[in-house]
């Protein structure tokens, strides 16, 4: 079974703080993804990488970045956490079609 | 026009009855449409997906419809059941580009 992780299924921050969110896939897929998930938006892409060290900004990426330092983890980083990025945060991976993706991460900013 | 724009946002739909979702593309270059599910507390997955050189694909009690001429294609779940309640999600993509997102349908049904 393809497998997705990420560091944190909940996570409490405090504004202005400098956030790490990590994701790691086992089934050594080229491609990974961060996502954030709104009521009503959906799923919004904020960083994607089909490579190591790789990296394409999405719709939103702005207050964000990534590293994808190896194949199998890629990180999103919160520069300087706002409230306005309180969300749900999901990652994927995929190596054709199909994105695989991990069980989220939701962040509150205080 | 890389948006794929999806309704309802959300149905209430009796145990046994068929819920439809439907979405809209305007990219004709699209050539894969997937459907994820996603229950609380966990990511979506993968539920069904078509290619555009077939109007009906069925994997159980799921059927995808899939009408090209208008860029139209919709989920229809045959006699559905509580453990179907979930949001939806439509999608579309090309090659291997990034895959667009609709915006969601969040399904409960009834006992």
């Amino acid at each position: 079974d393809v497998k997705v992780t990420q560091s944190s299924r909940y996570l409490v921050k405090r504004t202005g703080e400098k956030v790490f969110l990590e994701c790691v896939q086992d089934m050594d897929h080229e491609n990974m993804f961060w996502y954030r998930q709104d009521p009503g938006l959906g799923l919004r892409l904020i960083y994607f990488s089909y490579d190591v060290k790789m990296k394409e900004k999405g719709d939103i990426p702005e207050g964000y970045s990534v590293s994808r330092e190896k194949k199998e983890r890629f990180s999103l980083i919160l520069e300087s956490a706002s409230t306005n990025q309180t969300s749900m945060y999901l990652c994927a991976s995929s190596s054709l079609d199909e994105q695989y993706f991990g069980p989220g991460t939701r962040l509150t900013v205080t | 026009q890389q948006q794929v724009k999806q309704s309802p946002q959300s149905l209430i739909v009796q145990k046994g009855g068929i819920p439809i979702i439907n979405c809209a593309y305007e990219n004709t270059a699209f050539d894969y449409f997937p459907w994820y599910q996603q229950f609380p507390g966990k990511g979506p997955a993968l539920l069904i997906a078509i290619r555009p050189d077939v109007s009906e694909k069925k994997e159980g009690r799921f059927t995808i419809s899939f009408n090209k001429s208008a860029k139209q294609f919709s989920l229809h779940i045959m006699d559905s059941q509580p453990g179907d309640s979930a949001t939806y999600f439509c999608a579309a993509s090309k090659g291997d580009d990034k895959i667009i997102f609709g915006k969601g349908t969040r399904l409960h049904i009834l006992p």
